[in-house]
């Protein structure tokens, strides 16, 4: 079974700070994502990565960056952490193309006080 | 970009009774619906989807349709059991591009017993 594992599931930070977020998928997927949940606006689509190193601009990218060095490695990156970023935080994984199916995480609640 | 409505909010229903959610879509050319479900605290997961050469598609006790001409697609659920309440997703996406999803903002689904 596939696992998608992000490393925290509860995190707490300061206004300012830099946040990593740590995702890691172990079925060697070519396509990873990074989502955000609000209530009340479904999951958005903050970047999302179909190979080592190459990343796309998801539908809310403004604050984030993200890193994929390795394969089944994929991170995201808050710069400089705002109140407007504390939310659910979703790492997905999907094989590729004709694949199409969505492997989630846990999830990550964030939290930037 | 793609834009997904879905409806409603919130569904009430007695158990054994059927539910149906509704999602329309914007892009004419986007290719493929999902539908996630996510229980409560837990991550959200793929129970059914469909492509647009196909007009409706089964699966035990949920079916999901679509109506391409009119751009809206429907979940059906029948029989519904307690297990059935959670979130439920649709979401939509071209497929050649990298399956990037936009997803609905959600249906939360209540049966009662």
């Amino acid at each position: 079974d596939v696992k998608v594992t992000q490393s925290s599931r509860y995190l707490v930070k300061r206004t300012g700070e830099k946040v990593f977020l740590e995702c890691v998928q172990d079925m060697d997927h070519e396509n990873m994502f990074w989502y955000r949940q609000d209530p009340g606006l479904g999951l958005r689509l903050i970047y999302f990565s179909y190979d080592v190193k190459m990343k796309e601009k998801g539908d809310i990218p403004e604050g984030y960056s993200v890193s994929r060095e390795k394969k089944e490695r994929f991170s995201l990156i808050l710069e400089s952490a705002s109140t407007n970023q504390t939310s659910m935080y979703l790492c997905a994984s999907e094989e590729g193309p004709g694949g199409e199916k969505l492997f989630f995480g846990s999830g990550t609640q964030l939290s930037v006080l | 970009g793609e834009n997904v409505e879905q409806h409603p909010s919130t569904l009430s229903v007695q158990e054994g009774d059927s539910a149906v959610i509704k999602c329309t879509y914007s892009d004419s050319a986007s290719n493929y619906f999902p539908w996630y479900k996510q229980e409560l605290g837990k991550r959200p997961q793929l129970i059914i989807d469909i492509r647009s050469n196909v007009g409706e598609k089964k699966d035990q006790r949920i079916a999901v349709t679509l109506n391409k001409t009119a751009k809206h697609f429907s979940l059906h659920i029948t029989e519904t059991q307690p297990e059935d309440s959670a979130v439920y997703f649709c979401a939509a996406s071209r497929v050649e591009y990298g399956n990037k999803l936009v997803f609905g903002a959600g249906t939360i689904l209540r049966v009662k017993s």
